[in-house]
């Protein structure tokens, strides 16, 4: 079945102990993209990557990292959570975002909560 | 400046019914792709339709259609004959090669949907 992958579904951790959600999708896409979701303030680009070794920010990117060593895994790492990232997480991978048509299949969303 | 503009957090619609859902967007490149979400109450994210800004027609996906304005920087999303499983959250999107990045896309804050039966 093509999807994309997320991990773990929900995690609690403390304040500056480092995490990874980690992302992975099946379907040869080259573009992949992280997102957070806020009551009230839609979804909101973290990272994105066009191809493999190839990544940019998006509009909320501090605080986190990313890294693209393989087309298909992209993870998310935290090196020191704060509350304010406690949010809700999509990973969503496109064929490509450039050419016409093709919309993002997304993850099932990590729900992290940060104390 | 808000480059996607939802103005209507919530709606409420009667069961076979059609609803428009608003959205309005801002870019001053003339080369963009608009796209539509839907965000059932489960959480997952599902792919609607999309509208290349330069495309002649307004775009279609069954019981969906795109009303594209480009003028007016409207790209409304109609729902055709609603039904109790299209409840949920909606959400516009832009890919907007202006914004810094050409692979960047923004989303809206979002209109939640409900059908009344």
């Amino acid at each position: 079945e093509a999807q994309v992958t997320q991990n773990p579904r929900y995690l609690i951790t403390v304040t500056g102990k480092k995490l990874t959600v980690t992302c992975s999708q099946n379907m040869n896409h080259e573009y992949m993209s992280w997102y957070r979701q806020d009551p009230g303030l839609g979804l909101r680009q973290i990272y994105y990557s066009m191809n493999v070794e190839v990544t940019d920010k998006g509009d909320v990117p501090e605080g986190y990292k990313v890294s693209r060593k393989e087309k298909r895994n992209f993870p998310l790492i935290l090196e020191s959570p704060s509350p304010n990232q406690t949010s809700l997480y999509f990973c969503a991978s496109s064929l490509s975002i450039s050419r016409q048509g093709y919309g993002y299949t997304f993850g099932s969303g990590t729900r992290l909560t940060v104390v | 400046a808000q480059k996607i503009t939802q103005t209507q957090p919530g709606m409420f619609v009667q069961e076979k019914e059609a609803v428009t859902l608003d959205c309005t967007y801002d870019t001053s490149d003339p080369s963009y792709g608009l796209f539509w979400y839907k965000q059932p109450s489960s959480g997952e994210m599902i792919f609607l339709i999309y509208q290349g800004s330069y495309d002649q027609q307004n775009a279609t996906e069954g019981r969906y259609s795109l009303n594209f304005q480009k003028a007016r920087k409207s790209a409304n999303l109609v729902i055709s004959a609603s039904q109790l499983g299209d409840s949920a959250m909606y959400f516009c999107a832009m890919r907007d090669p202006a914004s810094g990045g050409y692979q960047k896309v923004t989303f809206g804050t979002g209109t939640k949907l409900q059908v009344i039966p």
